[in-house]
C-alpha cells in the first residue's frame, strides 16, 4: 500500500458535472493538502487541513469544495467546473510542518 | 507575494558529471527549504531538505543553503540518466508553517 493514494488516476468530466477526487494518506500524518499542477506553472497550493480542520484556503473558487472527515481521508468535490481548471490535481501529506509526501496525482479534464 | 524562482532549463549535463540546480526566494523570513524531483506524468517525490545555512549531503545529493543571498542549490554528483527530471524547490515561511511555495521547476537532462 502506497503512502499516500489518490482515485481516481484519470477523470474527464463537463462543465456541468458534478464529481469528487478522494485521497487517502497511510502514513498516519495529522496534515492533508490539495494542489493544483498546470503546465508552465508552479505548484499550486489550494486547501490544508490539519486535524481535520482546514486552515488554509488559498482564494480557491467555490466550485472546489474540500472535504475531510478524518485526519486520513480527504476529498475534493467538484462541480461546474471551467475548462481553465484542467490540470493536474495532487494531494499531500505531512506530519505537522515536516515534509510533504505527494499521491500520484488526478489528472482532470473538462470538456 | 512569496515567489520562488528558478531556471526553466533545460539543463544539460553528460552523463558523470555534477549537475547543479539554482533557488532563489523573496521571503526573507523562510525557514525551511525543500527539493522534489518530478518525473514525466508522477508526482514530486522528496529527495532534500535542509533548515540551516550550509551544506546538507545524501550521497549523490548535496543542498546548500544561503539564507543571507536567500539562495538554496542543489548539487548532483556522477550523474546518470535516470536523474533527468524536473527538480522542484519549495519554500515555507516562518517557524511551523506548514504552506510551501514552489518554483516553477527545472527540467535537467543527463546525457549519455
Amino acid at each position: 500500500e502506497t503512502g499516500v493514494t489518490q482515485t481516481p488516476r484519470h477523470l474527464v468530466m463537463g462543465m456541468t458535472n458534478k464529481k469528487s477526487l478522494k485521497c487517502e494518506q497511510h502514513l498516519g500524518h495529522n496534515a492533508m493538502y490539495w494542489y493544483k499542477q498546470s503546465a508552465k506553472k508552479p505548484l499550486e497550493l489550494m486547501f490544508v487541513y490539519n486535524f481535520k480542520e482546514q486552515t488554509e484556503n488559498n482564494s480557491v473558487p467555490s466550485r472546489f469544495s474540500p472535504e475531510c472527515p478524518n485526519s486520513s481521508h480527504l476529498f475534493l468535490h467538484l462541480h461546474t467546473l471551467q475548462p481553465e481548471d484542467s490540470a493536474l490535481y495532487l494531494c499531500a501529506s505531512s506530519q505537522d510542518s515536516r515534509p510533504q509526501h505527494f499521491g500520484d496525482g488526478t489528472r482532470l479534464s473538462i470538456l | 507575494q512569496k515567489e520562488v524562482e528558478q531556471n526553466s532549463g533545460p539543463l544539460s549535463v553528460p552523463e558523470g558529471a555534477i549537475a547543479s540546480l539554482n533557488c532563489t526566494y523573496s521571503d526573507r523570513g523562510s525557514q525551511s527549504f525543500f527539493w522534489y524531483r518530478q518525473y514525466s506524468g508522477k508526482s514530486p517525490e522528496l529527495i532534500m531538505f535542509i533548515y540551516s545555512n550550509g551544506d546538507k549531503e545524501d550521497g549523490r545529493f548535496t543542498a546548500q543553503l544561503n539564507k543571507a543571498s536567500q539562495y538554496v542549490s542543489l548539487l548532483i554528483r556522477d550523474s546518470q540518466p535516470s536523474d533527468s527530471a524536473t527538480y522542484l524547490c519549495a519554500v515555507t515561511s516562518g517557524a511551523g508553517s506548514y504552506q510551501l511555495t514552489f518554483g516553477k521547476g527545472t527540467k535537467l537532462s543527463v546525457i549519455p
